[in-house]
């Protein structure tokens, strides 16, 4: 039973250019989250999305958007990239929003 | 707002007990979780508490006080391999039911 998958691994950007990171949730779960770790730092929600729409939104500026397609993989899109935007960007699935977060590895991004 | 507090770092021995802090202030408390995350890992789920007390699971034990907003990891027969980070995760019962994290706790396990 695969977990959560997330592509790419690592990726190298330059500043001002846009990025998009790819989630496929586990089997069976329907709702997918998005949160960025800093170096050192506990992982920050940056929005979450069910049944292809967003649910909910943290403390992200609009640079920061989503989607979520019909089989419930998701893509993060980060526009007009900023130093301060590298980070591990972790992908969490879920069954609704129940008890039970699966975690994926991890995009580790880097803005140069 | 939520605020989510542990210690930064610590250090045990090998074979020792540890046990790891959490306080929380937060609005809308719907459980703890605590996660280990190796470095350059995907956090993987440790523990669950939503009613007070303590739940036990091998060697690792998690005890949550909702009137006091506290709840800490506790860690036995320390092995090497425990050397990671451990998060406490708070969920917030708002629409999306979503977590928030603490900065983690680094845990060095000493020869």
């Amino acid at each position: 039973d695969a977990g959560v998958t997330q592509s790419p691994t690592h990726l190298i950007k330059t500043r001002g250019q846009q990025v998009t990171l790819r989630c496929s949730p586990k089997s069976g779960h329907d709702t997918v989250s998005w949160y960025q770790q800093a170096l050192g730092q506990g992982p920050q929600f940056i929005f979450q999305y069910y049944e292809e729409e967003e649910r909910q939104r943290g403390n992200f500026p609009d640079r920061f958007s989503g989607h979520q397609f019909p089989n419930y993989s998701s893509e993060l899109n980060v526009n007009a990239l900023l130093l301060g935007d590298s980070a591990l960007y972790l992908c969490a699935s879920s069954l609704r929003s129940d008890y039970g977060y699966t975690f994926g590895s991890g995009t580790r991004l880097t803005v140069v | 707002g939520q605020n989510i507090d542990q210690p930064t770092e610590m250090t045990a021995t090998e074979g020792a007990i540890v046990q790891i802090n959490c306080t929380y202030q937060t609005s809308g408390f719907n459980g703890l979780f605590w996660y280990q995350q190796h470095a350059g890992e995907a956090p993987t789920f440790l523990s669950y508490n939503v009613l007070d007390g303590l739940e036990e699971k091998g060697r690792f034990s998690s005890f949550l006080s909702r009137s006091k907003g506290y709840s800490y990891l506790l860690l036995k027969e320390l092995q090497m391999k425990d050397s990671a980070s451990y998060l406490c995760a708070v969920r917030v019962k708002t629409g999306a039911n979503n977590l928030f994290f603490g900065t983690g706790t680094r845990l060095t396990v000493i020869p």
